[in-house]
């Protein structure tokens, strides 16, 4: 069964507004959750890491005011797209680290396609 | 840092045809080097992994060696299906700027016909 659920899956939403995306890991207690960012036909990109307890590291070039992260418990995180625009139309993948280190997989939800119209 | 190099798709095949689509690593340390696909619409499943030098991971007919000294991890099947039809992402895992992180490829679409 799924590790990882990721809702909403599809969400259309008007330019300005925001959304929230929520990534929960159904197996295991998860103190690190990533997200990512798919464009069309092209590779995913790290958002950022997701840290139960303290604030999430963005990478470069990513907009933490913008792209808010939220891991409150060790089961649940959520991205937060704040005022939203058409460019930030895209795939949104999370995916949750068992605690066992750096030979760990990652486990990814089925992803959230957001569209900004 | 770490990269992933990843053969250009899409690879069209005809079922049962022999599969191979290369993947290479830049990265300081010793990773672990995974195999990841995504069918249409869906999210990344994990497809086979492999931790050390020469280790070989395997699921599902696919295959990938741990090849340190080339710094590669192709991915093999002997006879495709068209149910494999997706796209396959490698992928590292390392530590970079102390955090440990999943690094992907560009990912490579695979279409494999009747």
């Amino acid at each position: 069964g799924a590790v990882v659920s990721q809702h909403p899956s599809r969400v259309i939403c008007k330019s300005g507004t925001s959304v929230k995306i929520e990534c929960r890991s159904l197996d295991f207690q998860a103190t690190t959750m990533f997200w990512y960012r798919q464009f069309p036909k092209q590779s995913l990109m790290l958002m950022a890491t997701s840290n139960e307890g303290s604030k999430a590291t963005y990478e470069q070039g990513v907009e933490k005011d913008k792209f808010l992260i939220n891991h409150a418990s060790l089961t649940l995180s959520t991205l937060t797209v704040t005022s939203a625009h058409p460019e930030d139309s895209s795939f949104y993948i999370c995916g949750v680290i068992r605690t066992g280190g750096i030979n760990s997989p990652l486990h990814f939800g089925n992803g959230t396609r957001l569209t900004v119209t | 840092g770490d990269s992933v190099t990843q053969m250009e798709g899409p690879v069209t095949l005809s079922e049962e045809a022999f599969l191979t689509i290369n993947c290479t690593y830049t990265a300081t340390g010793y990773p672990s080097l995974f195999w990841y696909v995504q069918y249409p619409g869906e999210g990344l499943q994990l497809l086979l992994k492999a931790t050390k030098a020469d280790d070989k991971g395997s699921n599902k007919g696919f295959e990938a060696t741990y090849r340190k000294e080339t710094t590669s991890f192709h991915l093999e099947k002997g006879s495709v299906q068209v149910s494999d039809s997706a796209v396959y992402f490698c992928a590292l895992s390392g530590l970079s700027g102390g955090y440990n992180k999943l690094i992907f490829g560009a990912g490579t679409r695979l279409a494999v016909h009747p």
